[in-house]
């Protein structure tokens, strides 16, 4: 299985200031033929079901704010949340789908400072 | 805007089938664009991938689950199902139902609609 690790495990930021979380897998979700990366970034908020943020590592999901964006390539992830709003608290997932079983992160919480 | 809604017993016993239903609304299962899954969450914990269903009955499975997983899809009915067999108190979990992002029928896709969730407490 590929194991996804998430860093740090929680980050509290200012309202207004910027988030990064990294993301590694313990091997490449890049399939060389296509040039994708099988990486996906979900939020979920206290109480709700995750929603998706950004897959292929970095194409955001209809409807997500250009302050959030996904980066990175083979083992190396990152998520990216500029200008941190209240709304923007939650846990954060990073998962693989490059092969099954599918694999998530276990998550890093981004608080408000 | 596609809706899924997750059914069934919130308290299984232990050595039991847990089963579920997701019921699928504003869409169609039978699309040939894209897959549909369960994930599941313990209290408090990650989430984990427990399978993915075409609406054909094509099925991919978490290895974890060995033999004791099965999942099905009702076109009839627009709904689609998990059953999880010889049920222990680790089996205890949030679980969601959700559809695979739409890419060429095929399953190696995230998900991008999920269910609320249904909480199953495995206890006698």
């Amino acid at each position: 299985d590929i194991v996804m690790t998430q860093s740090p495990d929680s980050l509290a930021v200012s309202l207004g200031e910027r988030a990064t979380i990294n993301c590694k897998s313990s091997q490449s979700v890049l399939d060389s033929s296509s040039n994708q990366n099988y990486l996906a970034w979900y939020r979920q908020k206290p109480g709700q079901s995750p929603t998706l943020l950004i897959y292929w590592a970095s194409t955001r999901e209809s409807g997500v704010p250009d302050r959030v964006s996904g980066g990175g390539s083979g083992t190396d992830f990152t998520l990216t949340i500029t200008s941190l709003q209240a709304e923007d608290v939650a846990v954060y997932y990073c998962q693989q789908y490059y092969t099954t079983p599918f694999t998530f992160g276990p998550g890093t919480k981004v608080d408000i400072k | 805007q596609l809706q899924l809604q997750e059914s069934g017993p919130g308290l299984v016993k232990p050595s039991e089938t847990l089963s579920l239903t997701c019921t699928v609304s504003s869409g169609s299962i039978s699309s040939s664009s894209y897959y549909w899954g369960w994930i599941r969450q313990p209290p408090g914990k990650g989430l984990e991938w427990v399978g993915s269903v075409f609406y054909t009955g094509n099925t991919y499975y978490n290895p974890s689950f060995k033999s004791r997983v099965m999942m099905s899809v009702d076109t009839s009915t627009n709904q689609f199902s998990l059953r999880l067999s010889s049920v222990t108190a680790a089996d205890t979990a949030l679980y969601f139902c959700a559809k695979g992002l739409a890419y060429r029928g095929r399953y190696h896709v995230p998900f991008d609609y999920w269910g609320q969730g249904a909480l199953v407490t495995i206890s006698s």
